[in-house]
């Protein structure tokens, strides 16, 4: 089955404690992408990947890490969490970057509290 | 990327057609409709694009008119399952390599009524 897959889905952890979210797609996408999303401000994008070893900054980057080593995944990496992080956040993917007629394919979420 | 205008929330009986406006006046010519939708904190669900036809898949129909400036998408026969917050998307069909991410506002929330 074509799918994003997210881990792990919930997560509670303190400021400052590193963590990272996975994120992998078996479609054999180029494009990948992190979003989160808060109430009242709608999904906003973080970091997105065109491809392997390619990564660029979304609109909200501060504060997260990301790497593109294979194609199918693409971590979500928290060096020093902070309670303003507390967020639920979606990994999404797309066949080619760049192509508006293209569709993205979103994960299942990944439930994050920073205490 | 255009701004759209959508009602923040919407009725609909189960096995209605379930009809969601959607306004974007400043679209431009080379810019694509989506829509998505998003049930209850799940990620969101690609439905429908078009670019200035009707179109139409197992989903959804997608009507947008001929000046381009408002769509409506169609729920042919909701249920109680497509309960969901409904977001239009207006987006080039070439980004230029940049973010390309989908712009998602607050959408419409669909309550379907049994």
């Amino acid at each position: 089955e074509a799918q994003v897959t997210q881990n792990p889905r919930y997560l509670i952890t303190v400021t400052g404690k590193k963590l990272t979210v996975t994120c992998s797609q078996n479609m054999n996408h180029e494009y990948m992408s992190w979003y989160r999303q808060d109430p009242g401000l709608g999904l906003r994008q973080i970091y997105y990947s065109m491809n392997v070893e390619v990564t660029d900054k979304g609109d909200v980057p501060e504060g997260y890490k990301v790497s593109r080593k294979e194609k199918r995944n693409f971590p979500l990496i928290l060096e020093s969490p902070s309670p303003n992080q507390t967020s639920l956040y979606f990994c999404a993917s797309s066949l080619y970057p760049g192509d508006g007629t293209d569709t993205q394919y979103f994960g299942p979420g990944t439930r994050l509290t920073v205490l | 990327d255009a701004k759209t205008t959508q009602p923040t929330s919407m009725d609909c009986a189960e096995g209605r057609a379930a009809n969601l406006p959607c306004n974007h006046s400043t679209i431009s010519g080379n810019e694509y409709v989506y829509w998505y939708r998003q049930i209850h904190s799940q990620g969101p669900q690609y439905i429908i694009h078009g670019l200035k036809n009707n179109e139409t898949n197992e989903m959804a129909s997608l009507i947008i008119t001929e000046d381009r400036k408002s769509s409506t998408l169609i729920l042919p026969h909701a249920t109680l399952r497509d309960t969901a917050v409904y977001y239009c998307i207006v987006r080039y069909r070439y980004s230029g390599g940049g973010a390309d991410g989908l712009t998602f506002g607050k959408g419409t929330h669909l309550i379907i009524q049994p």
